[in-house]
């Protein structure tokens, strides 16, 4: 099964910093992936699908670029109500597979 | 508006059985995956499984094929997720979520349920 991997693990950064968050495939998966943000204690909410499309209703300051094994999430300016833990996932075949998410906390 | 609604917290102890639900509303439930994914404590996501409720077809991952099964009602809009013996490492959070389609064999959740915690213990 195709691993993703995601660095950091784990992130704090200032209020209006940008902040990138990278995820590895351990085989191409061209452009199936997406990304999660997942608030404590709150369901997951999809941010990001097709590596770079943005969910309805998803705030601009988030983008996501990539394709085959490198992907990104970036945060343009970082808000307090991005406190969350991360979560890309593979789908370009079953199983889904997500990565072990990146914990990102403000300073 | 799409929605998924889970049943409620429940407390097993080991050996017993289980089945949890989530009802759809605002989108053609029968045509439409639904899955689940499992969120334990201090852990990461992980994809237990999905059902297309329109002809029953189900997809698990090898780590819960055999433990778990995946059911829908599609005269209530309803999927289900069971266990016919429950052991305390099934303690988790678990969420249902509609799942996209865009690719063959590929999918990922895009509208997710509340959740339902799981607590097995004696």
């Amino acid at each position: 099964d195709i691993q993703m991997t995601q660095s950091p693990s784990s992130l704090s950064a200032s209020v209006g910093d940008r902040v990138t968050i990278t995820c590895r495939a351990s085989q191409g998966i061209n452009e199936y992936l997406a990304w999660y943000q997942q608030r404590p204690g709150r369901a997951p909410r999809l941010l990001i699908y097709g590596a770079s499309f943005l969910q309805s209703g998803v705030p601009s300051r988030f983008s996501g670029s990539g394709s085959g094994t490198d992907f990104t999430l970036t945060i343009s300016s970082l808000q307090p109500e991005d406190v969350a833990t991360y979560y890309c996932q593979k789908y370009n075949s079953a199983p889904i597979t997500f990565g072990q998410g990146t914990r990102l906390e403000i300073k | 508006e799409v929605q998924l609604v889970q049943s409620g917290p429940e407390v097993k102890k080991p050996g017993e059985s289980l089945k949890i639900s989530c009802r759809g509303s605002g989108y053609s439930f029968s045509t439409s995956w639904t899955g689940w994914v499992r969120h334990m404590p201090g852990k990461g996501l992980e994809w237990v499984g999905i059902i297309y409720p329109y002809d029953s077809d189900t997809k698990y991952s090898p780590s819960f094929q055999g433990r778990v099964t995946i059911s829908a009602d599609r005269s209530i809009n309803t999927a289900f997720l069971q266990w016919s013996s429950l052991m305390t490492s099934d303690s988790a959070m678990y969420f249902c979520a509609r799942h996209v389609n865009p690719v063959t064999n590929g999918y990922y959740p895009d509208y997710w349920g509340q959740g339902t915690p799981v607590t097995v213990s004696s």
